[in-house]
């Protein structure tokens, strides 16, 4: 079982409708949780980082935690077509202090005009 | 600007040789790592280092080698021994890590682009 799994997608979505993105992990003390957006030949930039259960929003941007369940989702409100990019989910595995990360292999996310 | 510089942008290696690939950060960060992507999948560990001169192999460190002679730069080896190297390598840093870190990202830098000649 991979330790961070997300559908690879694509998730294809109207201009202006909401992207949801879903992540779960396998480590059930995992802490901390980053959404990183990488767009195609580049390399990945930070979106979002969340450490407690519940929703946390940064624009039109939405982290949803639920630690119990083991999953951790981002929703992107009124898609835009540069919102297309493959979305990464990483978790910070307890089992290292020092912050390595294990990353999802991506959710590829088109939004169509 | 503080930030990531990674170079070379493209880099192409041919059979037999060893190639090196530079990562510098002026952001004071003490952690550093070397990740592997592949097309259509995630990114994966390749080495980290966490203070000067000293690394950790990461979850594919067979055909690389690394060194972390400053705080600023951690340079990248590709050796011979690594059949099948052509990826797309990214080096990212962080604040140290320990309990008090946990929370702290880490951040890319554009990346190198590696091909088999």
């Amino acid at each position: 079982q991979k330790e961070v799994e997300q559908n690879s997608g694509p998730l294809s979505v109207p201009e202006g409708a909401i992207a949801s993105l879903n992540c779960t992990y396998s480590d059930r003390v995992s802490q901390s949780f980053f959404w990183y957006r990488q767009y195609s030949g580049k390399s990945p930039e930070l979106i979002m980082s969340i450490y407690s259960n519940g929703d946390k929003e940064d624009g039109r941007f939405t982290a949803q935690l639920n630690k119990a369940s083991q999953y951790v989702s981002l929703l992107i409100r009124d898609s835009q077509p540069s919102d297309s990019a493959t979305y990464l989910c990483a978790v910070r595995v307890t089992t290292d202090s020092w912050g390595k990360l294990q990353f999802g292999a991506g959710t590829q996310v088109v939004v169509t005009p | 600007d503080g930030g990531i510089t990674q170079s070379p942008k493209y880099l192409f290696r041919k059979e037999g040789q060893n190639v090196t690939l530079s990562c510098e950060q002026n952001l004071n960060h003490d952690a550093m790592y070397w990740y592997r992507q592949d097309p259509g999948q995630g990114l994966r560990l390749i080495y980290y280092s966490q203070i000067v001169n000293d690394f950790q192999k990461g979850d594919i460190a067979e055909g690389y080698s690394v060194s972390r002679e400053k705080k600023e730069s951690f340079p990248l080896t590709v050796t011979s021994a690594q059949k099948n190297p052509t990826a797309f390598y990214l080096c990212a840093s962080s604040m140290a890590g320990g309990p008090g870190y946990s929370n702290q990202p880490q951040h890319f830098g554009d990346g190198t682009r590696l091909s088999i000649l």
